[in-house]
Order: structure tokens, then sequence, then C-alpha cells
């Protein structure tokens, strides 16, 4: 059983086009977050999630726009999509504000922008 | 955002030697730091944790060292196998609903 799922794993398109990407934990955990991961491997935070409500929005462009549609579920909607967006997106989980507990990364989605 | 002019450290060791893979962290409020491993083509693996109220905490094969006093992370792996290559990364948490990740180390486990 994945505890952690995003799909698509890859996603080519092109620049303008409005793509979305699904995650799903299974652990039942409040939080949930986007990460993105550059071509240097940094891996940065996008948003937090606690119990469906936005915690964190680390300065990301309104074209990405997060929704969770209840604890489970945490999607990813970008608008527009430019050359620089092309990374690969994790999504992850924790208990709670991930005090004292460690977080579960998804396999990532691969996104090319050409 | 991106880190541009970072470059990713490489670590070469011999199989069957120990690791030692450094971090510093920055935010004195964190109090909770985590070793992952990312392995190509997948998503970052929970290795091991420590507290910011220990100092050393052991594993399988795995150490982790924690210094407060000048911010620093080490994980040591002893016996390094050809499946410890992978990029590592040391993440920390203060709480508040974000783990903040360090730049990473490339393993290469030379045979």
């Amino acid at each position: 059983d994945t505890a952690v799922s995003q799909t698509p794993k890859y996603l080519v398109t092109q620049m303008g086009n409005d793509k979305s990407i699904k995650c799903e934990q299974n652990l039942g955990h409040d939080t949930m977050y986007w990460y993105k991961q550059d071509s240097k491997k940094f891996l940065k935070i996008m948003f937090s999630y606690n119990n469906k409500e936005l915690i964190i929005n680390e300065t990301v462009p309104n074209r990405f726009s997060p929704k969770s549609p209840d604890k489970a579920h945490l999607n990813l909607h970008i608008n527009s999509l430019e050359l620089g967006d092309s990374a690969v997106y994790f999504c992850a989980s924790s208990q709670a504000s991930g005090g004292g507990t460690e977080a579960f990364f998804g396999q990532g989605t691969r996104l090319t922008v050409v | 955002g991106e880190s541009v002019g970072l470059h990713l450290p490489t670590l070469s060791v011999q199989e069957g030697d120990n690791s030692i893979i450094n971090c510093a962290y920055s935010n004195s409020a964190s109090d909770y730091f985590i070793w992952y491993k990312q392995e190509s083509g997948k998503g970052p693996q929970f290795i091991i944790d420590i507290r910011s109220n220990m100092d050393k905490r052991q594993g399988q094969r795995v150490t982790v060292l924690l210094n407060k006093t000048v911010k620093h992370l080490s994980l040591q792996i002893a016996a390094t196998q050809p499946g410890d290559s992978a990029v590592y990364f040391c993440a920390e948490n203060d709480g508040t609903y974000k783990y903040i990740f360090g730049t990473g180390t490339r393993l290469k486990v030379l045979a």
C-alpha cells in the first residue's frame, strides 16, 4: 500500500497550458505539503495545509493553486505554465505540525514545460 | 527560490568504509531534525531523526549527531554498501508546518 501517492508521475506540456497534479495519503495525517525540487536537487516548500486549511504559502506565484477537498487529498493546479515551472513536485504528509514526526513523501511528479 | 549557484556536494567512499555526511542548519528554534535518503527517481525516504534534547541517536548502521551550539548535524553510515548510493538531505522542523531542507549531498559508493 502506497502511503503517499501522486499522479501523474510524468507530465510534459506546452507553455501556457493549465495542468493539475493529484495527491492522496492513506496515513490519516492532518497535514499535507507540496515541495518543488529543482535541477540541482534543492527541495523548497511551496504550501502546507492542515485539516484542509492553508497554513503556509511560501511566496508561490498565484498561478499555483492548491486545493484540499478533504484531509487525505491535496491537489496542485498550475495555470499558464512557464518554462521555469519545470521541476519535480513532491507531495508529503505528516502528523500535525510536524513537530517530532517525520514527513512522508510521494514518488514525485516530473513536470516538463516545453 | 532556485538554488542558483549552489552545487550539490559529492562524497565518494569505498564499499565497506564508513561515511560521514554533514549538514549546517539555520534556525535556532528548530527542535526536530531528520535525515532523508533520496534515490534516483524516488521521493525522499526517512532514515533517522533526532530531537533537540539529544545529541546522538543510533539506528541500524546509521548514527546521527547533533551539535546545537554550532547548529550542525551529521549522519554516519557504517560499512557503506552500494545500496547506500543516493542523495542525502537533512531537514529541520520547528513545529510550524514546514520542513526546511539542506542542499543535499550525493553519496557515491565505489566498488
